[in-house]
C-alpha cells in the first residue's frame, strides 16, 4: 500500500528565511504521481505542483522549488525568502497507476505540515 | 462562480441524525471524490466515482454512503451520524488524463461537520 510521510508537524520561521518541507513516500509501483497542495487559513486546498515518477528534474516556480529524488523516495518543497502569506498547511500526496496502466486518481495524503511565517 | 461547490458549508447535528453533504461541479469532469480531513491525519478518501454508474469505496467508507445523481453531482450521506465523524469534508473532481500524465484534483471549499 502506498504511504506518504511528512515528518514535520509544525515549522515556524521568520519572514525572509528559507524553509524546506519534507515529504517521503512509499510505493511498489514504478509509475506514480506526486503532488503538493497548500491549505491557507481560509481552508481551501490549492494545487501547487504535479510530478510524475519518470521526471526527476527539479522545478522552480518563483520562490517555490521542488526536489524530487527517487533514490530516497523524497519530494521536498522549499520556499525561498518566506513571507507571511506563505503561512498555511502544506500537504504532499501520492497517486499510483493501476494495473491497467491508467491512474485511478485516488490520492494518498501525508499528515500535513503547518508552516507559520512570523513578520 | 466556483467550479466545485459544496453545500452546506457548515453543519452542526446530533448523534443519530441522517446528514447529506452535496457536491456539484461545472468542470465537466467524470471523476469525483469525497475526502475527510482530521487534524494530524491529512485527508483520507471515503468514496470515489469515475462515472455515474461507477461507485467505489475508499480507505474509510464505513458509516458513509454516496450517490452519483448525475455527472455533475456527488452526494455523501451519513445515515446515523456519530461524534467521531466530526471533520472537514472535501469533494474533489478530476478530468481525463493528459497525454502521458494525470490531471490534478480540484477541490471544493469544504464542509465543516460537527456531530454532537
Amino acid at each position: 500500500a502506498q504511504k506518504v510521510t511528512q515528518a514535520q508537524t509544525e515549522i515556524s520561521v521568520v519572514e525572509k528565511e528559507d524553509v524546506t518541507l519534507d515529504c517521503v513516500y512509499e510505493t511498489r509501483d514504478t509509475t506514480y504521481y506526486l503532488f503538493w497542495y497548500k491549505q491557507p487559513p481560509s481552508g481551501e486546498l490549492v494545487f501547487l505542483i504535479r510530478r510524475n515518477s519518470f521526471d526527476e528534474q527539479n522545478e522552480i516556480s518563483g520562490r517555490y522549488s521542488w526536489n524530487f529524488q527517487k533514490s530516497t523516495s523524497s519530494f521536498n518543497f522549499t520556499i525561498t525568502a518566506s513571507q507571511v502569506v506563505d503561512s498555511a498547511v502544506y500537504f504532499c500526496a501520492l497517486s499510483e497507476e493501476d494495473a491497467g496502466g491508467t491512474s485511478y486518481g485516488k490520492l494518498t495524503f501525508g499528515q500535513g505540515t503547518i508552516l507559520t511565517v512570523h513578520p | 462562480d466556483a467550479d466545485v461547490t459544496q453545500t452546506p458549508r457548515n453543519r452542526i447535528t446530533k448523534t443519530g441524525k441522517r446528514i447529506m453533504l452535496e457536491c456539484s461541479q461545472t468542470k465537466g469532469h467524470d471523476r469525483m471524490y469525497w475526502y475527510r480531513q482530521d487534524p494530524g491525519l491529512g485527508l483520507r478518501l471515503i468514496y470515489y466515482s469515475f462515472d455515474v454508474k461507477d461507485i467505489n469505496k475508499g480507505e474509510i467508507s464505513d458509516g458513509y454512503s454516496v450517490s452519483r445523481q448525475a455527472q455533475a453531482k456527488f452526494s455523501l450521506s451519513l445515515e446515523s451520524a456519530i461524534p467521531n465523524q466530526t471533520a472537514l469534508y472535501f469533494c474533489a473532481t478530476s478530468g481525463e488524463e493528459l497525454a502521458g500524465g494525470y490531471n490534478e484534483q480540484f477541490f471544493g471549499p469544504g464542509t465543516r461537520l460537527t456531530v454532537l
